[in-house]
């Protein structure tokens, strides 16, 4: 049964750091693309970007490039988000997501992970 | 950067039929996605590539796409489906980069 967990919540100073862990089974990992996904309080879904699970190659957001790092780890099955000089903008519940191939449907979803960024 | 339009609510009542659209320039050419998120959950795919039903996804809910809109139907509206629905598609076009778009969301409220 394909699941994917997200590591706990997290409360961050401004200018901090964070890492968002998210723990693939039930699948092949590495056959398949992940991204993660913003959604501030209120607000949208907003695609931050994909690592291809086996090969590590990213691509990112315009917006979140120089913000963000994705890392995988093919021995564990995870995924990690890098979040840098965090804001209180980026209080947002961050979520991961499998999909079929870059151009494919996000067919699961983590349970989200929520950051919150305060002074 | 591409961008796609949803109406920020759509109000129906139980048992009639809701259309949620998408606008994009040219949408009718690139392949729609179609989530559903209630309150405090996470995403769920509900339609894929226009049309397509994931397995275990209620036959009431169904997708079109021509032109520059997209159209999630749901027919006999249950309480249940009362949520957010997003869209979703990719683009490759040079100035996008490569890119996965969401529309603003449109919520759906049952009467």
């Amino acid at each position: 049964q394909v699941h994917l967990e997200q590591s706990g919540a997290e409360v961050k100073k401004t200018g901090a750091s964070a890492e968002v862990s998210c723990k693939a089974a039930g699948f092949t990992f590495s056959a398949y693309f992940m991204h993660w996904v913003r959604q501030a309080p209120g607000q949208g879904l907003e695609w931050m970007g994909v690592i291809n699970a086996r090969t590590g190659r990213t691509t990112y957001a315009q917006k979140f490039q120089d913000s963000i790092t994705m890392t995988t780890d093919t021995s564990t099955k995870t995924i990690y988000l890098q979040l840098r000089t965090l804001k209180s903008a980026d209080t947002a519940m961050y979520y991961c997501a499998r999909s079929t191939g870059t151009a494919g449907r996000f067919d699961y979803w983590g349970q989200g992970t929520l950051v919150t960024v305060s002074s | 950067s591409y961008v796609l339009t949803q109406a920020p609510s759509v109000s129906v009542a139980p048992g009639q039929t809701a259309r949620i659209t998408c606008g994009g320039d040219n949408i009718g050419s690139k392949g729609v996605h179609w989530y559903q998120q209630r309150p405090g959950l996470a995403p769920v795919l509900v339609v894929n590539d226009d049309y397509e039903r994931p397995s275990g996804i209620s036959e009431r809910f169904s997708g079109s796409n021509s032109g520059n809109t997209a159209t999630l139907t749901i027919t006999r509206v249950e309480g249940g489906d009362e949520a957010d629905y997003y869209c979703q598609v990719w683009s490759d076009k040079s100035s996008d980069h490569m890119i996965w778009v969401f529309g603003g969301g449109t919520k759906l409220t049952v009467l």
